[in-house]
């Protein structure tokens, strides 16, 4: 299986913040690697496809980029309603495997 | 929009078998480039790909579930389902039914809201 591991699995910031979240692959995964937001009692909900790619309707405040092992979601400028749990996915092997989460907390 | 609801009991005893159904609302659960897959979690933790079925029939499945899973597909109803055996606590989660596109990237798009099964005598 192909593991993901996501760094910090928590951290704490402020409306207005730039926040990054890593996301490693045990093995070369290209590009296929998806983001994916969830708050509390919600599905997740899909954010960025092939590592950079935002998916339509999604705030331009979000990015992703990397490819081959390591990957990074950033947020340009934390809103209120970005405080969540943030989960990476990769799509190249089965099983299909996620990141262990980050969430993103109110300082 | 394409939309998914999970239906099923939320409450099913050890070594029982949980079932579940999934209905598909604003796309055909025939084309081509979509496979359809469960996917849970457990309480206050991350998320596991429990396995997917294509609208052929071709399924594929999380080896870590040991063969404790059936999945099929109902086109005349735009369904599909998951059927897993001999269930123990450790199985209890909230079960999302999911779209997985095969396009660029391959992601999960679009999701249940999901259904918490609880696995108690």
């Amino acid at each position: 299986d192909i593991q993901m591991t996501q760094s910090p699995s928590s951290l704490s910031a402020s409306v207005g913040d730039r926040v990054t979240i890593t996301c490693r692959a045990s093995q070369n995964i290209i590009n296929y690697l998806n983001w994916y937001q969830q708050k509390p009692g919600k599905a997740p909900k899909f954010l960025i496809y092939a590592a950079s790619s935002l998916r339509s309707g999604v705030p331009l405040r979000f990015s992703g980029s990397g490819s081959g092992t390591d990957f990074t979601l950033t947020i340009s400028s934390l809103q209120p309603e970005d405080f969540a749990t943030y989960y990476c996915q990769q799509s190249y092997g089965i099983p299909l495997t996620f990141g262990g989460g980050t969430k993103v907390e109110i300082k | 929009q394409v939309q998914l609801q999970e239906s099923g009991p939320g409450l099913v005893k050890p070594s029982q078998t949980l079932s579940l159904t999934c209905t598909v609302s604003g796309g055909s659960i025939n084309g081509d480039n979509y496979y359809w897959s469960w996917i849970r979690q457990h309480p206050g933790k991350g998320l596991e790909w429990i396995g997917y079925i294509y609208y052929s029939g071709i399924t594929n499945y999380n080896p870590s579930l040991k063969g404790r899973i059936t999945m099929a597909v109902d086109m005349s109803k735009n369904q599909f389902s998951l059927k897993l055996s001999s269930v123990t606590a450790a199985d209890t989660a909230v079960y999302y039914c999911v779209r997985w596109e095969y396009g660029e990237g391959r992601p999960l798009d679009y999701w249940g809201q999901g259904t918490l099964v609880t696995v108690s005598s």
